[in-house]
């Protein structure tokens, strides 16, 4: 299985300052079609996650441009660019190229 | 705008079993990856099952493999996971996803418990 690690584990930010969020996975995980699958997830408490950022740095639609994607190979980022109190909850990292698509342990986000 | 609607948990005993199921209402699931995953309290997310095509691929957890069994009724637009032989590992909050995590149900939670 693809192991993802993700780094900070907890994270304290400041509303209006920028924030990010490393992925790095045990392997390369590039599909038959070329493709790194990458994926960014948030989620409030009590609620179900929301995809954020597909295939690395794709921002799904709807999603707040101050939000973006980064990274090759084994390692990846989620940067804000400026964090707002509706950013707070807890952000995964996955990948699903290769089953089981695995998630990153998950990193909470709250406001100083 | 696709919903995805739960149904299904609660409390059962260990070594039982239980069949959820996922209603999709503004998109047909036909043609697309559907997939379960579930959280235990307090904990990540996990992937439990997945089902894509006309041809039925199906893969599963090593966690559920044996156990559990996914399936989907085209005609009903739903998606079903059949779970036996349960244990207390698999309380969760069980969630239905369409497309590769775009669309989540707001889960339905499962209960092992004697």
């Amino acid at each position: 299985d693809v192991v993802m690690t993700q780094s900070p584990l907890s994270l304290p930010v400041t509303l209006g300052q920028p924030a990010s969020i490393s992925c790095r996975s045990s392997q390369s995980f590039v599909f038959s079609d070329g493709n790194t699958y990458l994926s960014w997830f948030h989620q409030r408490p009590g609620q179900s996650p929301r995809r954020l950022i597909y295939k690395v740095f794709n921002r799904d639609s709807g999603v707040p441009d101050r939000f973006s994607g980064s990274g090759s190979g084994t390692d990846f980022t989620l940067r804000i660019s400026r964090v707002e109190a509706e950013d707070v909850g807890v952000y995964y990292c996955m990948q699903g190229s290769h089953w089981p698509w695995t998630f990153g342990q998950g990193t909470k986000v709250e406001i100083k | 705008e696709v919903q995805l609607v739960e149904s299904g948990g609660g409390l059962i005993q260990p070594g039982g079993s239980l069949r959820l199921s996922c209603a999709a209402s503004g998109s047909t699931i036909s043609g697309f990856s559907m997939n379960w995953a579930r959280q235990a309290p307090g904990k990540g997310l996990e992937w439990v099952a997945y089902i894509m095509g006309s041809d039925d691929v199906i893969y599963y957890a090593e966690s559920v493999k044996g156990r559990f069994t996914i399936s989907k009724d085209i005609a009903k637009n739903s998606l079903y996971l059949q779970m036996n032989s349960l244990s207390a590992e698999d309380t969760a909050v069980y969630y239905c996803a369409r497309s590769s995590g775009l669309y989540w149900g707001r889960g339905t939670l499962v209960t092992v418990s004697s």
